[in-house]
């Protein structure tokens, strides 16, 4: 069975500190998919990122990044300089063989 | 502007009661979720469905009911045998119709409210 375990419940830090949001995965296929989505306090879950499990190249986007590691199965977040509006509820999820499953989501409060 | 629409964002149930909660898409999005999401548990599907007038359970399915009569349409009915139905209802969709573990990214709606009174 796939199952994707986010260890960090909750993290608070102060605004422009950098904060790094864990994502550790299991599954046995070979092709998969990996995701994190935002979820402000509106409620909405936006897409911010997918991986295949074939491209280990880490990416980066403005003040977000990430890290994908197939030997620790994991697929950890960073936002660095993090800003008041990063507050929200992160979700990391895994997606194959007909199937998809999210993390239990790690809450992120950034202090001004 | 294109999306996904969920109503009402708040929603109170008497025990006993069905109610119904909508979703609404204008991406021309082949398939459609519901997820339910309680504190600490994450996501957990529903129901979801792929083409018109076809859907599949999904986790959790227990309780609740689902039509697809129209493309952009999957509304979600919360019977009165769901016994725990106090929790967070997110919509979503996505272009391809098997996207569970085909990759294709679900984009979701901003949720719906359900609290039993």
């Amino acid at each position: 069975a796939q199952k994707v375990t986010q260890a960090q419940t909750e993290i608070s830090v102060v605004e422009k500190e950098d904060v790094t949001l864990d994502c550790v995965y299991e599954t046995r296929d070979t092709t998969y998919y990996l995701f994190w989505y935002k979820q402000p306090p509106s409620g909405e879950l936006v897409f911010l990122i997918r991986r295949n499990s074939f491209d280990e190249q880490n990416e980066i986007s403005g003040r977000y990044s990430w890290n994908f590691q197939k030997s620790t199965s994991s697929f950890n977040f960073t936002i660095t300089a993090s800003q008041v509006v990063d507050s929200a509820v992160y979700f990391c999820a895994l997606s194959s063989n007909n199937d998809m499953r999210f993390g239990a989501g790690t809450r992120l409060t950034v202090k001004p | 502007d294109g999306g996904i629409t969920q109503s009402p964002k708040y929603l109170f149930r008497k025990e006993g009661q069905n109610v119904t909660l909508s979703c609404e898409q204008n991406l021309n999005h082949d398939a459609m979720y519901w997820y339910r999401q309680d504190p600490g548990q994450g996501l957990r599907l529903i129901y979801y469905s792929q083409i018109v007038n076809d859907f599949q359970k999904g986790d959790i399915a227990e309780g609740y009911s689902v039509s697809r009569e129209k493309k952009e349409s999957f509304p979600l009915t919360v019977t009165s045998a769901q016994k725990n139905p106090t929790a967070f209802y997110l919509c979503a969709s996505s272009i391809d119709r098997d996207a569970l573990g085909s990759g294709n990214t679900i984009y979701f709606g901003e949720g719906s409210w359900l609290t039993v009174v």
